[in-house]
């Protein structure tokens, strides 16, 4: 079963530019989340999905973050326009039913 | 307000030696899930082991085994014969009780375990 699919791996842009990351989740899940890692942190939940619909927004930065799932599959999650301190890396994860959630590579955003 | 606390924050031990690393929370609710997992340098987070807040017997996974004591607030993590493969980041995380819904991970900060040779 293939797992969580990020991309992509590796993001550097200038402050001020927009980014855009990718996630698909393991087929079948129906709840996917959106997570921030800071250096030598745990991740921290920004967004959560239960198929479509955004049940847990309360932690993402709406000035300049968004995300989207379309059909209740794959997820995008847009930065614009990006600051120093988004530098971090952004991970996907996905359940279905129990509350083991399976997470993807990431992705790791430099912002110069 | 759910918190969890791994006040160790790096652990260096030689291979074959045993290793403990705890996991201390917080929360309100009386119904609620812990969580271990590992993120090696490729950066993934792995899976180890979910346990709800009825079951308070302690699980041994091959060389892995885990300790909840809810009169402590703790479920630690130990590795018995460590090896190079384990040297990672473990992560304890904490989430809630939802009704019918996958609930949000409260992570704590990791402890980042060396294992040499």
């Amino acid at each position: 079963e293939a797992g969580v699919v990020q991309s992509p791996r590796y993001k550097i842009i200038e402050k001020k530019q927009p980014v855009a990351f990718w996630c698909n989740p393991i087929s079948g899940h129906n709840t996917l989340y959106w997570y921030r890692q800071n250096l030598g942190q745990g991740p921290e939940l920004l967004i959560r999905y239960e198929n479509e619909e955004a049940v847990d927004d309360s932690q993402l930065p709406k000035d300049r973050f968004s995300a989207e799932r379309l059909k209740g599959v794959d997820s995008t999650l847009k930065i614009q326009p990006a600051e120093l301190g988004d530098s971090a890396v952004y991970l996907c994860a996905s359940s279905f039913i129990t509350y083991e959630q399976y997470f993807g590579p990431g992705t790791r955003l430099t912002v110069t | 307000a759910q918190k969890v606390t791994q006040a160790q924050t790096e652990i260096s031990v030689v291979e074959k030696e045993d290793v403990t690393l705890d996991c201390v929370y917080e929360t309100r609710d009386t119904t609620y899930y812990l969580f271990w997992y590992k993120q090696p340098p490729s950066g993934e987070l792995v899976f180890l082991i979910r346990r709800n807040s009825f079951d308070e017997q302690n699980e041994i996974s091959g060389r892995y085994s885990w300790n909840f004591q809810k009169s402590t607030s703790s479920f630690n993590f130990t590795i018995t014969a460590s090896q190079v493969v384990d040297s990672a980041v473990y992560f304890c995380a904490l989430s809630g009780w939802e009704t019918g819904a996958n609930s949000k991970l409260t992570f704590g900060k990791g402890i980042t375990l060396s294992v040499r040779p």
